[in-house]
């Protein structure tokens, strides 16, 4: 069974900018969530989806977006690049609907944004 | 709201040494408890998992029992490896779809 699978694995961008990064979730995941993992504030929440739907967001600013296709994949998008941004950001599946509360997490191998 | 302390590194130990990585988290509910590991260039991977009071969680050697009274989920193990060098993520469930993590613990094990 294929893992967790993010693209790209590299991103450069420059401020201002936007960027949209993409997680396929394990075959028959119906729970995808994103993480900001940085060196100074380690694993921060940005959102989860099951079944198309955003059942929490974490407390990043709306430059900050996702969604949930039919197919279970998901993409986030951040709007209006800052420095701050660069990070490697984590996609993370699990198979039950109560998602990462009880569950076992799959994580992808990440994105790793650098924005200059 | 939800967060979770966890000894702050990097952690140093010749292979065989003792590991302690402390954890603690807030007690809001009775949330399940997990420890995280993350290898250079890679994602994280579930170690080991807890989901009430006084269970042991156990994997590859690495144990840690999740103590209500102190709000406490330690990882230990016996006789560490090179190959367990890695950086260790301490995590709580909640009620609200996410995984809360504490900040990330280097070890480095010296052969």
């Amino acid at each position: 069974k294929a893992g967790v699978t993010q693209t790209p694995r590299y991103l450069i961008k420059t401020r201002g900018q936007q960027v949209t990064l993409s997680c396929s979730p394990i075959s028959g995941h119906r729970s995808v969530s994103w993480y900001q993992q940085t060196p100074g504030q380690g694993l921060q929440f940005l959102f989860e989806y099951f079944s198309e739907t955003q059942r929490n967001k974490g407390n990043f600013p709306g430059r900050f977006s996702g969604r949930q296709f039919s197919n279970s994949r998901s993409e986030m998008n951040v709007s209006t690049l800052e420095l701050g941004d660069s990070a490697l950001y984590l996609c993370a599946s699990s198979s039950d609907r109560e998602g990462a509360t009880n569950e076992k997490l799959f994580f992808g191998s990440g994105t790793q944004l650098s924005v200059l | 709201g939800d967060s979770v302390t966890q000894m702050e590194g990097p952690v140093t130990l010749s292979e065989e040494a003792f590991l302690t990585i402390n954890c603690t988290y807030t007690a809001t509910g009775y949330p399940s408890l997990f420890w995280y590991v993350q290898y250079p260039g890679e994602g994280l991977q579930l170690l080991l998992k807890a989901t009430k009071a006084d269970d042991k969680g156990s994997n590859k050697g690495f144990e840690a029992t999740y103590r209500k009274e102190t709000t406490s989920f330690h990882l230990e193990k016996g006789s560490v490896q090179v190959s367990d060098s890695a950086v260790y993520f301490c995590g709580r469930g909640g009620s609200n779809y996410k995984l809360t993590f504490g900040k990330g613990t280097l070890l480095t094990v010296n052969p």
